[in-house]
């Protein structure tokens, strides 16, 4: 399965853009990017997912490269209510379980 | 809230002992996933059932057992338990068997073994 690398920690003040990064240099074609976070003492939840163009939906956006060997989570004002772990995701297309890493833990300040 | 119905909220129990985890899924929602957390293992996949079939294997140990029902509920069947058994398990739903269709988390049970 491909791999994907995040930063441990990344710290934001509240009401500014936040950009979390995702590497997955050995992506193949048919693999989904998924992002999901799993705020303090609850399940995760879904964020976003893509495949090749750049998605918006009421909660992030995401942009992938176009080589695909990257993309990068964007949340556009940070709130308190955003601090989490936030964890990058392939799936191939055929695949069903979450391969969860060690995601990225944000801290957001007032 | 997710949709998603776990049961007990909080579980201990003593090591050599057997429990279940239930899960209900969303309303509709074919699959579920059982998840286990721990704080050096992370998050990690264990089984995925679809309608009422296993579908998928991750790092579920022998001594750890699930089934889906007609009613599409699930159970998780833990048996011999040891302390490192102790984590938090996530069950999840999904519309379809398919990796992308977006999941639904449980609230989790946290199991503690004594």
């Amino acid at each position: 399965d491909a791999k994907t690398t995040q930063p441990n920690s990344m710290e934001s003040n509240e009401e500014e853009p936040v950009h979390l990064p995702c590497n997955h240099s050995t992506i193949s074609g048919t693999d989904y990017i998924h992002w999901y976070r799993q705020l303090p003492s609850q399940g995760p939840e879904y964020v976003i997912h893509g495949l090749t163009s750049n998605v918006n939906n009421r909660m992030a956006s995401l942009a992938i490269a176009e080589d695909r060997k990257s993309s990068t989570l964007i949340l556009h004002r940070a709130t308190l209510r955003d601090a989490a772990v936030y964890y990058c995701i392939l799936t191939r297309n055929s695949g069903y379980a979450l391969n969860f890493g060690k995601g990225t833990s944000l801290l957001v300040t007032p | 809230d997710s949709g998603v119905t776990q049961t007990p909220k909080h579980l201990i129990t003593a090591t050599g002992q057997r429990v279940t985890l239930r899960c209900s899924p969303r309303s509709g929602d074919l699959s579920v996933y059982w998840y286990q957390q721990s704080l050096d293992q992370g998050l990690q996949f264990l089984i995925h059932y679809y309608n009422g079939e296993e579908r998928a294997k991750g790092n579920i140990l022998e001594r750890f057992s699930a089934q889906q029902f007609p009613d599409l509920h699930s159970e998780l069947n833990l048996s011999s338990l040891e302390l490192g058994d102790s984590a938090l398990y996530f069950c999840a739903s999904s519309a379809q068997g398919t990796s992308y269709n977006e999941q639904f988390f449980g609230p989790g049970t946290r199991l503690t073994v004594l």
